[in-house]
């Protein structure tokens, strides 16, 4: 299973928006509606913002929000504030009861 | 509230093997899957498998199959992760992760603190 693929990085200025893309296969996030984001913060666990593909779990800020076309993901921030500074992964469900995470994307505010 | 408490930092030797526990409370144990994640020194996240707390029954990713086994304890409500054999390439940080359903594998809402584990001569 190979690790879905996310761009390296991203940055903008404090308010700006940024959409991170995670994109996979027809077996991955393609084929089911289970894509979840994590952001981690530098010597953090990872923690869960976003799951199946654009729900906000309690406590997130509404400016992360998710979507899906075809079989690519998009994380976006809105109104991008300086705490936002993190590295930010996707991973999604891959049949068989098995998930794949994407290569990660560090969000610089600038 | 929900939380998962893994045991402290392993330094161990090229060959040997380790055990990680992560000990889950606020919750009904059964009720929910615990992952597995492995993070690399400056690497990325790496899903490892999961185990299904009702069943007991694991289900290990390509490349965590033969040397990795995960394990619970319904009394304890605890889950293990045993490395054998361990290569220096193992050195990472371990996650244990609380998905939302008994059979969830990609959306883990609750994360434990993390076990790093270092493998040198």
């Amino acid at each position: 299973q190979s690790a879905l693929t996310q761009p390296r990085s991203v940055s903008g200025s404090p308010g700006q928006s940024v959409t991170i893309s995670c994109t996979g296969t027809s077996s991955d996030v393609g084929g089911h509606n289970l894509v979840t984001w994590y952001q981690q913060l530098p010597g953090k666990a990872p923690k869960f913002i976003i799951y199946d593909v654009g729900e906000r779990p309690s406590g997130v800020p509404d400016r992360f929000s998710g979507s899906k076309f075809g079989n690519t993901a998009y994380l976006t921030i809105s109104g991008l504030q300086a705490e936002d500074e993190a590295d930010y992964y996707c991973c999604s469900y891959a049949g068989r009861y098995t998930s794949v995470f994407g290569t990660g994307t560090k969000v610089t505010v600038l | 509230q929900v939380q998962l408490v893994q045991s402290g930092s392993e330094l161990k030797k090229p060959g040997a093997s380790v055990e990680v526990s992560c000990k889950a409370s606020g919750y009904t144990f059964t009720d929910y899957a615990i992952n597995w994640v492995r993070q690399a020194p400056g690497q990325g996240l790496e899903w490892m498998g999961w185990i299904n707390p009702k069943t007991g029954n694991p289900t290990y990713a390509q490349g965590f199959r033969g040397r990795f086994v995960f394990s619970l304890d319904t009394s304890l409500t605890t889950t293990y992760l045993q490395i054998s054999s361990l290569k220096t390439e193992d050195t990472a940080v371990y996650y244990c992760a609380r998905a939302l359903a008994v059979d969830g594998t990609a959306e883990n809402a609750y994360w434990g603190q993390g076990t790093l584990v270092t493998v040198s001569s």
